[in-house]
């Protein structure tokens, strides 16, 4: 069971939009950003978001991120079919001094 | 353009000791900016993180791990390289290594090799 929770599964129509959460505690999400990655099917997962909201070159503006607390979320805007992956969220835990992953979330689009 | 490479072998019988190597290529291992990580995903499974190295050659250990694993870094080689050591079926999973970049303000995996399928039998 993972220290950062993510829901499994959230599904969203061709062009609609969709979040997803991520929650942890003070001594992760209080102390450190927030990194998202994009898993496609069979590949090795991707850079999304880094530092609770920039997105590295080539990341379209359709993704975005934000972090409140001890949430983040990750919102899709103009969903793809492309975009069915899934998504973990990432950040590093000083109590633990370890680099904790959510347990991710399938985006389905139908 | 950077490039992580896992090598290893891709079966391990049980009890045994796991080991892989990640080369890395177009850009050099030594530097203070980064930390070298592996990150493994069973089947149908999430991401999870066994440790890292700098470039100085110091470590962090997942906890749940940390008895089992040994990371070290050869930057002559430009490589770095896992151990773990009395795997069970359970440690049967893609072994991903990834570069990890920190920047003045936050750190995050920038490059990551395809992964490497590791099956744990006899």
């Amino acid at each position: 069971q993972s220290v950062l929770t993510q829901p499994p599964s959230v599904s969203a129509a061709p062009g609609q939009k969709v979040t997803i959460s991520c929650s942890g505690g003070t001594s992760n999400f209080g102390n450190s950003y927030v990194s998202w990655y994009q898993q496609l099917p069979g590949t090795a997962p991707k850079l999304l978001i880094y530092e609770n909201n920039k997105r590295p070159s080539g990341i379209p503006d359709r993704f975005s991120g934000s972090k409140s607390g001890t949430s983040a979320t990750l919102g899709i805007t103009g969903l793809q079919t492309g975009d069915e992956a899934d998504y973990y969220c990432e950040t590093w835990d000083s109590s633990l001094s370890a680099l904790l992953f959510g347990g991710g979330t399938k985006l389905t689009v139908l | 353009q950077v490039q992580l490479q896992e090598s290893g072998p891709a079966l391990v019988k049980p009890s045994q000791t796991l080991s892989l190597t990640c080369n890395v290529s177009g850009g050099s291992i030594s530097s203070d900016t980064y930390y070298w990580n592996w990150i493994r995903q069973s089947a149908g499974k999430g991401l999870e993180w066994i440790g890292r190295v700098d470039t100085s050659g110091s470590t962090n250990y997942n906890p749940s791990l940390k008895s089992r694993v040994t990371i070290s870094v050869d930057t002559s080689k430009n490589h770095f390289s896992l151990k773990l050591s009395s795997v069970t079926a359970a440690d049967t999973a893609v072994y991903y290594c990834a570069r990890r970049h920190c920047g003045r303000t936050s750190c995050f995996e920038d490059y990551w090799g395809q992964g490497t399928l590791v099956t744990v039998s006899s």
